[in-house]
């Protein structure tokens, strides 16, 4: 079975200042999909960056970015110049490569606080 | 457009008592899900559908039952509520599998006294 863990439960960042959230993931699959997704106090769950297992390319959105190392299992988020909007609970989330099985486990979630 | 919403978006119940929440998207997608959020824990599974006619369960499905009657509906049923039900739940949908967002309703917070 597929594990998630964030390991950092809270961080905080000034504003402009740069921040890295940790997530690592334990599997035996080869082919997966990891994920960012972004819940502000407002509940919604929104995607912040994808990343295909297959890609050595790490992804990029904008201020967003991840350093995905394979070997070491490990799928961290980079946010620069953050903003106070950022402020929010971060959720790292597996996905297993292959029809009808899209499903997400995500890990436990870091929040994040920014600090003007 | 509206995506995935959610009804209703908050409830109160007693145990033993049942309900159903709705999940509703307008963006034709294929799968939808159910998922549970409890404090210091993230998101889990609770049932999934493929397609339409079709569910299936997830990691945590005891005690729900589902049913996508319509492509555009999910239901989740709780038959007798407990109070290890006090939950937010989620409602997602996605296009064709192949690794693509799920995107994710309002949510419903759900509290069993």
């Amino acid at each position: 079975a597929q594990t998630v863990t964030q390991s950092q439960p809270e961080m905080s960042v000034q504003e402009a200042e740069t921040v890295t959230l940790s997530c690592t993931y334990d599997t035996s699959e080869n082919n997966y999909y990891l994920f960012w997704y972004k819940q502000p106090p407002s509940r919604q769950m929104i995607l912040v960056i994808r990343q295909e297992a297959y890609k050595q390319q790490n992804a990029t959105e904008n201020r967003f970015s991840v350093n995905f190392q394979k070997a070491a299992k490990s799928f961290s988020l980079k946010i620069s110049d953050s903003q106070l909007g950022d402020t929010a609970m971060y959720f790292c989330a597996f996905m297993k490569f292959g029809y009808n099985t899209d499903k997400l486990i995500f890990g436990t979630g870091t929040r994040l606080q920014v600090f003007p | 457009n509206a995506g995935v919403t959610q009804t209703p978006k908050f409830r109160v119940l007693k145990t033993g008592q049942s309900m159903t929440l709705l999940c509703a998207q307008d963006m034709n997608h294929e799968y939808m899900y159910w998922y549970r959020q409890d404090p210091g824990m993230g998101l889990r599974l609770i049932h999934y559908s493929v397609g339409e006619g079709t569910t299936a369960k997830g990691e945590v499905p005891d005690g729900y039952n589902v049913s996508r009657l319509k492509k555009q509906n999910f239901l989740l049923g709780l038959e007798s509520a407990a109070p290890s039900q006090t939950s937010v739940y989620f409602c997602a949908s996605s296009p064709l599998a192949g690794g693509n967002e799920q995107y994710f309703g309002p949510g419903t917070r759900l509290t069993v006294t």
